[in-house]
C-alpha cells in the first residue's frame, strides 16, 4: 500500500525552530518529486516546497523562502521540511505529497496523487 | 504567481442535484488543472488530473472541463458522500503551484 507518514509537529514560539519528517513506503521514493502543502486553520491549501526525486531541484512559495529548507533521503525514503525564524501565520496543518506525473498526448501532467495524514505545527507565545 | 480563483466559495444542494464549480487562473494555463475534493479532517484526495481526466477510481459522476483561463468541475447528481470542499490547482508553473480558494458544498 502507498502510503506517507508525517511526524515532527508541534507547538513552537515565535523565531523557533521544527523539522518535519514525511516517511514513505509502497513505491519507489526516488522515482517521484515530492511536495509539502500546508492548511491553516479554517482556511485552504498553500503549496509550500517542492523537491526533485534526485533533489537536485527545490522550489518556494515567497512566503517560506529563505526560512524553510527541503530535503530528502532517499536511502531512508524520508522527506524533510526544516523550519526556521517561524511565525503565527506559519501555524497550519502540513501535508506531505508525492508529485505523479503522467504523460497525455506525450506531454507530462502532474498532480498530488497521495497524501500523508498531516502534522500539526503550531507557532505561538 | 499564477492565482487561482474559484466560485462560489460555497454552495448549498441537494442529494440528486447538479453541480458545476468554477475555477478562473490569472493567465493561460492549457489544461494543466487538477481538482481535489478534501472532506472535515481528513487530506485532500484528487479527482480530476489534467483538467478533464478521471482519477482511478473516482466515480464518473465528477467531470472536468476547460482550458486556457477558465475550468468546471462538475457532479452530475450529487451524492451523500460528495458534501466536502473542492479546490482546483493549476500545475503550470512547477516552481510555484498555487490552489484556488475552495468551494464548500452543503446540504441544502
Amino acid at each position: 500500500e502507498v502510503q506517507l507518514l508525517e511526524s515532527g509537529g508541534g507547538l513552537v514560539q515565535p523565531g523557533g525552530s521544527l523539522r518535519l519528517s514525511c516517511v514513505a513506503s509502497g513505491f519507489t521514493f526516488t522515482t517521484y518529486a515530492m511536495s509539502w502543502v500546508r492548511q491553516a486553520p479554517g482556511k485552504g491549501l498553500e503549496w509550500v516546497s517542492g523537491i526533485s526525486g534526485t533533489g537536485d531541484s527545490t522550489y518556494y512559495a515567497d512566503s517560506v523562502k529563505g526560512r524553510f529548507t527541503i530535503s530528502r533521503d532517499n536511502s531512508k525514503n524520508t522527506l524533510y521540511l526544516q523550519m526556521n525564524s517561524l511565525r503565527a501565520e506559519d501555524t497550519a496543518v502540513y501535508y506531505c505529497a508525492k508529485d505523479w506525473i503522467t504523460r497525455i498526448r506525450g506531454v507530462p501532467h502532474d498532480a498530488f496523487d497521495v497524501w500523508g495524514q498531516g502534522t500539526m505545527v503550531t507557532v505561538s507565545s | 504567481d499564477i492565482q487561482m480563483t474559484q466560485s462560489p466559495s460555497s454552495l448549498s444542494a441537494s442529494v440528486g442535484d447538479r453541480v458545476t464549480i468554477i475555477c478562473r487562473a490569472s493567465q493561460s494555463i492549457s489544461i494543466y488543472l487538477n481538482w481535489y475534493q478534501q472532506k472535515p479532517g481528513k487530506a485532500p484526495k484528487l479527482l480530476i488530473y489534467a483538467a478533464s481526466s478521471l482519477q482511478s477510481g473516482v466515480p464518473s459522476r465528477f467531470s472536468g472541463s476547460g482550458s486556457g483561463t477558465g475550468f468546471t468541475l462538475t457532479i452530475s447528481s450529487l451524492r451523500p458522500e460528495d458534501f466536502a470542499t473542492y479546490y482546483c490547482q493549476q500545475s503550470y508553473s512547477t516552481s510555484g503551484l498555487t490552489f484556488g480558494g475552495g468551494t464548500k458544498v452543503e446540504i441544502k
